[in-house]
């Protein structure tokens, strides 16, 4: 089964709107990432999380992390339409820190 | 910039064929990835490589082998396409440890 899992598995905003994502984890990480995948191509990292940080701000991208409860949310501000994708949560397993394993995703559609 | 490339957007192969996916970066990065990515199952890792010659199997090696024989290569390779092997493949590679991955564009492997 999937580490992570991404809440909600698809979601329709405005432009404008801010749009939210959660991730929830099973067991201990030492690190969580949040990439993002336009239709049909490859991944690109947005950011990444420790596991002893709390938040973290990008541009108009915040993470926020919460360790007693495995979980994790990226929120996106002032969404544009060029924000749709689908997003997808990582988290860093072993101990080498060489494995991610991914959510299922959250495809996200901002309309104009 | 990291620049991870793969050999083809879109491969087309029929049943039984021998099938070769090629991965290269730029970067000269220790670690690098095979994943593939279905509707509903997200990402799921079919093999990494930590050193030239070196391999680990990842969730869902079945069916498929890899090569590293230089650190800026790694292959995946379908020794006898199914037609379950159609998929998203996708290739990554990693700096350092517990960092984010970069991803290649993915080959769309259709297997007829």
């Amino acid at each position: 089964s999937q580490q992570g899992e991404e809440d909600p598995q698809a979601l329709s905003i405005q432009e404008g709107e801010n749009a939210t994502m959660n991730c929830s984890y099973k067991t201990s990480i030492n690190n969580l990432q949040w990439y993002r995948q336009n239709s049909g191509r490859g991944l690109v990292h947005l950011i990444l999380i420790r596991s002893n940080e709390r938040e973290k701000h990008s541009g108009r991208l915040r993470v926020t992390l919460d360790t007693s409860k495995k979980s994790s949310s990226l929120l996106i501000t002032a969404s544009r339409a060029a924000d749709t994708a689908s997003y997808f949560c990582a988290t860093v397993l072993n101990n080498a820190g060489n494995m991610l394993t991914f959510g299922g995703g959250t495809r996200l559609m901002v309309k104009p | 910039d990291v620049k991870v490339t793969q050999s083809s957007r879109y491969l087309v192969k029929r049943t039984g064929e021998k099938v070769f996916l090629e991965c290269v970066q730029d970067m000269d990065h220790e670690n690098m990835f095979w994943y593939r990515q279905d509707p509903g199952l997200g990402l799921r890792l079919i093999y990494f490589s930590y050193d030239v010659k070196m391999k680990e199997k990842g969730d869902i090696p079945e069916g498929y082998s890899v090569s590293r024989e230089k650190k800026e290569r790694f292959s995946l390779i379908l020794e006898s396409a199914s037609t379950n092997q159609t998929s998203m493949y996708l290739c990554a590679s990693l700096g350092q440890l517990g960092d984010t991955q970069y991803f290649g564009p993915g080959t769309r492997l259709t297997v007829l």
